[in-house]
């Protein structure tokens, strides 16, 4: 059964305080690693998808990548506005259906 | 990619109703989502709704309990029959990106039973 598990639950972070999210996922044949952005009250947005290890991605202040067994998603500098949850979720060769994380919330103080 | 939007955005009902949520696309896809999102809990996939056909449920969720329809391209609704206070929860619906297993979402309708 494929298991995506995202630490920790919960950071908080002072302004310019750079960190790492972590996401563990065991899937049968990777097909795409995908991390979204939840605000309160909406629904995900996609940030990344990667398919490879070693693969990279960046957007403004976050960075993610990937290994054989897991993902990070760095963020560096960050502002109170990137306060949000940030979910991973993983596709394996034998579903279409990615796997979802329960998510990291992140508050990023002033 | 896709904008999605739905209805309602929220909504409170009294045990024992039902509710029909709508999401309605800007693009033609051929697959949509409906997941739910209970609190602190990951997202769970509901079933997966193409045109044309039934949708296919997930194990633990059946048709008489959450019925969809898709009856275009841009367009599906799930209801939520005869509801209980353990079905307040985040519903939202997806469809699929240009890249494989890509997902986009809407922005999800909360549901509160009393």
């Amino acid at each position: 059964e494929d298991q995506v598990t995202q630490s920790p639950e919960a950071l908080r972070l002072q302004e310019g305080e750079s960190s790492s999210l972590n996401c563990s996922y065991t899937v049968s044949g990777l097909r795409g690693l995908f991390w979204y952005r939840q605000d309160p009250g909406k629904g995900p947005e996609f940030l990344f998808t990667l398919y490879s290890a070693g693969e990279e991605k960046e957007k403004e202040r976050l960075k993610a990548t990937l290994t054989k067994k897991e993902s990070f998603l760095h963020i560096t500098a960050p502002k109170p506005e990137d306060s949000a949850t940030y979910l991973c979720a993983a596709a394996s060769g034998g579903s279409y259906i990615p796997t979802f994380g329960r998510g990291t919330s992140l508050i990023v103080h002033p | 990619s896709a904008v999605i939007s739905q209805k309602p955005s929220r909504d409170i009902c009294q045990r024992g109703t039902s509710l029909t949520i709508q999401c309605q696309v800007d693009s033609q896809v051929t697959m949509m989502f409906w997941y739910r999102q209970q609190p602190g809990q990951s997202l769970t996939l509901i079933a997966t709704a193409n045109q044309g056909s039934e949708a296919t449920y997930e194990s633990g969720f059946v048709i008489d309990k959450f019925p969809i329809s898709r009856p275009n391209l841009t367009f599906s609704t799930l209801t939520v029959s005869n509801m209980s206070p353990e079905d307040s929860s985040i519903y939202l619906c997806s469809v699929e990106g240009e890249l494989y297993n890509e997902q986009f979402f809407g922005p999800g309708t909360r549901l509160t039973v009393l």
